[in-house]
């Protein structure tokens, strides 16, 4: 999992801040998803881009939160008015194509403290 | 939606001991994976298995894929304290998401 690179690995946000994660898939993958892992929990999937197109966000909650794959530059998963519920581990994870679960590589995780 | 059962929730061995973990489902699963997480870290794929009733082995660790396609085990032998970690079983349906289950925390005591 070392070719998927996130950061910031540690944020800190008051409540009403927002939050702003990135992820760099490994090279020659078009396909980013985003995972958020509560304590003691799995893994829950928010989101599942390609490079400019949304292809399955219905792990989103409805409001506050926004993923993007630009053509150019990392994928951004945005928070907005962070609650101390927005508290977790996010995980991006790429593919080079979406149907082979052994080419899902994960990266080392987002870790957000709303205080 | 879908949704897996792991079991057990924690595991206390001895080194040395066999370990065997299994995760349940609801519905099928077209592709049943394993994963290890350390704390701090994204997991890492240890085993992923892509038919009914296929049986595969990564060194000391084998896990099978349930010929209903509604259930995987995964087994460890000879455990070491390296083994030490949290073990996620994950399964993949028709679309391109990874539902996962709430991990297996294994303790090895030396």
């Amino acid at each position: 999992n070392a070719g998927v690179m996130q950061n910031p690995r540690h944020l800190v946000r008051r409540r009403g801040q927002e939050a702003r994660l990135r992820c760099s898939p490994m090279k020659g993958h078009s396909h980013v998803y985003w995972y958020r892992q509560l304590p003691e929990e799995g893994l829950k999937f928010m989101v599942y881009l390609q490079k400019e197109n949304i292809i399955d966000e219905s792990g989103m909650p409805k409001e506050r939160f926004s993923a993007e794959f630009p053509k150019e530059g990392p994928s951004i998963l945005r928070i907005q008015q962070v609650v101390r519920g927005d508290s977790a581990a996010y995980f991006c994870a790429s593919s080079p194509e979406g149907r082979s679960g052994n080419t899902i590589y994960f990266g080392e995780g987002s870790w957000l403290t709303v205080v | 939606g879908q949704q897996l059962n792991q079991s057990p929730q924690s595991m206390f061995i001895q080194e040395g001991e066999d370990v065997s973990m299994n995760c349940t489902s609801s519905s099928i699963f077209n592709t049943w994976l394993w994963y290890k997480q350390d704390p701090g870290e994204g997991p890492v794929l240890l085993i992923a298995l892509y038919k009914a009733g296929e049986l595969t082995s990564n060194g000391r660790l084998t896990a099978q894929f349930g010929i209903t396609r509604k259930d995987s085990f995964l087994n460890i032998s000879a455990s070491i304290p390296s083994d030490v970690g949290i073990y996620f079983c994950a399964g993949q349906g028709g679309s391109e998401k990874l539902v996962f289950g709430k991990g297996t925390k294994l303790t090895v005591n030396p």
